[in-house]
């Protein structure tokens, strides 16, 4: 079993759905958790940013952590086009800076 | 605000052939430098991180090494290319003392085809 689980997809919704991304985890170490929005051909980059457990709201997107049940998610409201893209979750223990995990991210399309 | 930098943006090499990708960060001091290689499909694999000049740490045995010369450089190198080096190489930083979050941000990336 991987450490990080995410649905590769590719996943596609129409403009105006909402999105729900989620990640399963099994290291009950972990403390942060990240949300990456990643374009084609592009560097990931830092969308979301939790820790432990609870809820967070930016904008369109929340993200959610349930630390019981090992499972972070990411949502997207009123979804646009250029919300198309790759999104990567990841997470890490307090203590160790230099040890993120990633899911292997799932593809979204959003259809105008 | 802190930038992140890396060159060139697309290399097609061949194999047998070195390589050599850098990565400059500016505005903060002493971050923890980050490369990884992500595969078509696949997850970001971490290859090396360094916490300081001249400190590098291996996460995967491979033809590839790094180096810190500066505090804000960070290069991978490669003696000889093999085809299995092809991917998308990212460096990343962690946030310094003024970022409590720790978070990773990364470069643009550089997009390496060996044939």
């Amino acid at each position: 079993q991987k450490e990080v689980e995410q649905d590769p997809g590719p996943l596609s919704v129409p403009e105006g759905a909402i999105v729900s991304l989620n990640c399963t985890y099994s290291n009950s170490a972990f403390q942060y958790f990240m949300w990456y929005r990643q374009y084609s051909r592009k560097g990931p980059e830092l969308l979301m940013y939790t820790y432990s457990s609870g809820n967070k709201e930016d904008g369109r997107f929340t993200a959610q952590v349930d630390k019981s049940s090992k499972y972070i998610s990411l949502f997207i409201r009123d979804s646009q086009p250029s919300d198309s893209a790759t999104y990567l979750c990841a997470m890490r223990a307090m203590y160790n800076n230099n040890d993120m995990r990633f899911g292997a991210g799932t593809r979204l399309t959003v259809k105008p | 605000s802190q930038t992140i930098h890396q060159w060139p943006a697309t290399l097609v090499q061949p194999v047998g052939s070195p390589l050599s990708l850098e990565c400059t960060v500016e505005g903060t001091s002493n971050p923890n430098l980050y490369w990884y290689r992500q595969a078509a499909g696949r997850g970001l694999q971490l290859l090396f991180y360094s916490v300081g000049i001249g400190q590098i740490s291996s996460e995967v045995p491979q033809n590839l090494s790094a180096s810190r010369p500066q505090d804000r450089q960070f290069i991978l190198s490669s003696k000889k290319l093999l085809l299995s080096d092809s991917g998308f190489y990212l460096c990343a930083w962690i946030g310094g003392a003024a970022d409590p979050r720790k978070a990773q941000y990364f470069g643009p990336g550089t997009r390496l085809l060996v044939l």
